[in-house]
């Protein structure tokens, strides 16, 4: 039963370029969401999708933009990279409608800015 | 006001010794808890769903408080693979709505042969 799988592991990139970050959900659940975690913080919850829609979104700005495939995976976009967009990306599944069962996170992908 | 407040720490605790964190969230709505267990430059994993009357697993031992808004994780009989940050988690959405979880920035626990 694979779990969450992000990619790629690590990117570099310079400031104003554009990454896009991949997540494929565990078996069985629909809703995916992004967390931004700094070093030193706890994750920042950036969006979630369910059924290929964006249904919650944190304080971030709209450089940072999202989308869902039928087959539940994700994608992270980030436009106009800022030096402080350096983090480790975290995304989570869970099965939607469930509140009360935890999510399941995977590795992360570390972005590094130079 | 923070969401979610933990004590950073570090926490250096003696092998065996018994170490509490404790949390406190803010907004009232909360319905879902967690412990995540944060290994260094690696991602979350759920050590624990906190339930409202309280429930332990194996060394571990989760409490909350509604009236409080106070959440606290009791490890018991320490051992080195402790070692990790510990992540206070709530989810402030309804148990049938969307999952939004907000992190604590996390207690750091050292544990000393």
């Amino acid at each position: 039963d694979a779990g969450v799988t992000q990619s790629p592991t690590h990117l570099i990139k310079t400031r104003g370029q554009q990454v896009t970050l991949r997540c494929s959900p565990k078996s069985g659940h629909d809703t995916v969401s992004w967390y931004q975690q700094a070093l030193g913080q706890g994750p920042q919850f950036i969006f979630q999708y369910y059924e290929e829609e964006e249904r919650q979104r944190g304080n971030f700005p709209d450089r940072f933009s999202g989308h869902q495939f039928p087959n539940y995976s994700s994608e992270l976009n980030v436009n106009a990279l800022l030096l402080g967009d350096s983090a480790l990306y975290l995304c989570a599944s869970s099965p939607y409608g469930q509140g009360n069962q935890p999510q399941h996170f995977g590795d992360g992908t570390r972005l590094s800015i130079l | 006001r923070k969401e979610v407040e933990q004590d950073p720490g570090p926490f250096n605790v003696p092998e065996g010794a018994t170490v509490a964190f404790n949390c406190t969230y803010s907004n009232s709505a909360s319905q879902s808890f967690f412990w995540y267990r944060q290994d260094c430059r690696k991602e979350p994993k759920l050590l624990m769903s906190v339930y409202s009357s309280g429930n332990e697993d194996g060394r571990f031992t989760a409490q909350l408080n509604r009236a409080s808004q106070y959440i606290s994780l009791l490890i018991r009989d320490s051992k080195l693979s402790d070692s990790a940050t510990y992540l206070c988690v709530v989810n402030a959405a309804g148990w049938f709505g969307n999952e939004k979880l907000t992190f604590g920035t996390g207690t750091r626990l050292t544990i000393i042969p």
